[in-house]
């Protein structure tokens, strides 16, 4: 499994976009990027997934440069409820059946 | 059901008790998942199944650690003889398939199992 590394924290203040960036730097062929959520005492949230360029929801964005080997979450005008702790997971196509491994994630702490 | 629902919330055991959970999947998800969180943001895979029938096991402490999916009843994880250790919150997962966008894994909102 392709190992990622992300910021520990971040801060930002209500309005702002924020963008976190993953890197995975040993990506397979057959490799998806997902990005969940997770609130104190909620379990995680799937925010978004993706393969290769742009993709957009109406929670976020993700850009994947085109040689895969890092992505970026974007946030747009954050809210004090966006503060939460992002993960960044690389897995096989096939994650329907197959454990999710989540690394230590990016801590989001958004101010008034 | 819409959302994974996962039961009790809170589970409290001394050691050495039984401690059992509960999880419903989204209907009609062939895939079940367990995970435990413990410190900060770890979390450890246990087990998964496809249908009522174990998928991957690698994650599970086989001594005293259980879990079954039988139709038409929630799916169940069940720890023998609980340890301090074992106090974490528990996580269950489901999904509808293996490809795009039915890959994707919902979480229930977790059971903390105390563990005194």
């Amino acid at each position: 499994l392709a190992k990622t590394t992300q910021p520990i924290s971040m801060d930002s203040y209500e309005g702002q976009e924020v963008n976190i960036t993953c890197s995975h730097n040993n990506i397979a062929t057959n490799d998806y990027i997902t990005w969940y959520q997770q609130f104190p005492s909620q379990g995680p949230r799937f925010i978004i997934q993706g393969y290769k360029t742009k993709v957009t929801n109406e929670v976020a964005s993700l850009f994947i440069p085109a040689d895969r080997k890092s992505s970026t979450l974007s946030l747009p005008r954050v809210s004090l409820s966006d503060t939460a702790v992002y993960y960044c997971l690389v897995a096989p196509m096939d994650t329907g059946r197959r454990a999710l491994t989540f690394g230590s994630g990016t801590r989001l702490q958004v101010q008034p | 059901g819409e959302e994974v629902a996962q039961t009790p919330k809170h589970l409290v055991r001394g050691e050495g008790q039984k401690a059992k959970l509960y999880c419903a999947p989204i209907k009609g998800h062939s895939y079940v998942f367990w995970y435990q969180q413990v410190l900060k943001n770890e979390f450890k895979f246990l087990i998964s199944f496809q249908n009522e029938n174990v998928f991957d096991e690698t994650g599970m402490p086989k001594e005293r650690f259980s879990a079954k999916c039988l139709p038409n009843s929630p799916c169940s994880l069940e720890i023998q003889a609980t340890k301090l250790e074992d106090s974490a919150v528990y996580f269950c997962a489901s999904s509808q398939s293996v490809l795009p966008p039915g890959n994707i894994q919902y979480f229930g909102a977790g059971t903390r199992l105390s563990v005194l």
